[in-house]
């Protein structure tokens, strides 16, 4: 069975900080997705990792995969308070089927 | 593009009736959609895999009899949740994949509705 650990899985910064957010999976996966999810909403897709190496960058946050560690970091420069909510790692497998991670709830704070 | 409805955003019904919520591919032909379930404070969990003209695979511990899935059409995939109780009540969200030639980024991908709110009193 696929699992998908996000660590840490509360963070409070403070805005102007940097930070990376970790998603270990335990098995091998046709690719990786990073939602964002705002309370009382549904999925905002962030990112989309296809292969090993891969790094996306939107802003403030930047995306990278590790398929040998099964690894995929999210990383936040110099965080802003509209950054604030909370974000899923999800591992797609066969038949497109996604398995999510527990999620980080992010707090950035003035 | 790629654009994923649910209807209603938000449902309060009586413990013992029967809930159905729509999830419609607005802009592209959906083959599959999947069905989460969301509690406050928890990750989405998959409840079940909707194939168009098929019946639809259910997660393990998901009861078929209660939730019922339709996928009569390639944009519309309907749950009905069936003698709603108080546990029943969450957020939940469909999404629906795009298959090879709709002209979306990634081939595959699923692409969320915006999940509707059930509670049941």
């Amino acid at each position: 069975e696929l699992k998908v650990e996000q660590n840490p899985l509360f963070l409070s910064m403070q805005e102007g900080k940097n930070y990376t957010i970790y998603c270990n999976y335990s098995t091998t996966s046709d690719r990786l997705y990073w939602y964002r999810q705002d309370p009382g909403k549904s999925l905002e897709s962030l990112f989309v990792l296809l292969s090993n190496g891969a790094v996306k960058q939107e802003g403030r946050l930047m995306a990278s995969l590790d398929t040998k560690a099964r690894l995929s970091t999210l990383h936040i420069t110099a965080a802003v308070h509209d950054l604030s909510a909370t974000y899923f790692c999800a591992v797609q497998t066969s038949g497109s089927r996604l398995t999510f991670g527990e999620g980080t709830q992010l707090t950035v704070n003035p | 593009g790629a654009v994923v409805s649910q209807h209603p955003s938000w449902v309060i019904c009586k413990s013992g009736t029967s809930v159905k919520i729509e999830c419609r591919s607005l802009d592209f032909q959906a083959t599959t959609m999947f069905w989460y379930r969301q509690f406050p404070k928890q990750s989405l969990m998959l409840m079940a895999t909707s194939n168009e003209g098929s019946k639809a695979t259910y997660e393990q511990g998901v009861e078929k009899d209660k939730f019922l899935i339709n996928h009569a059409s390639l944009t519309l995939s309907t749950l009905t949740v069936t003698s709603a109780h108080p546990e029943d009540s969450s957020f939940y969200i469909c999404s629906a994949r795009a298959p090879p030639g709709q002209g979306v980024p990634f081939t595959n991908e699923q692409f969320f509705g915006p999940g509707t709110r059930l509670t049941v009193l």
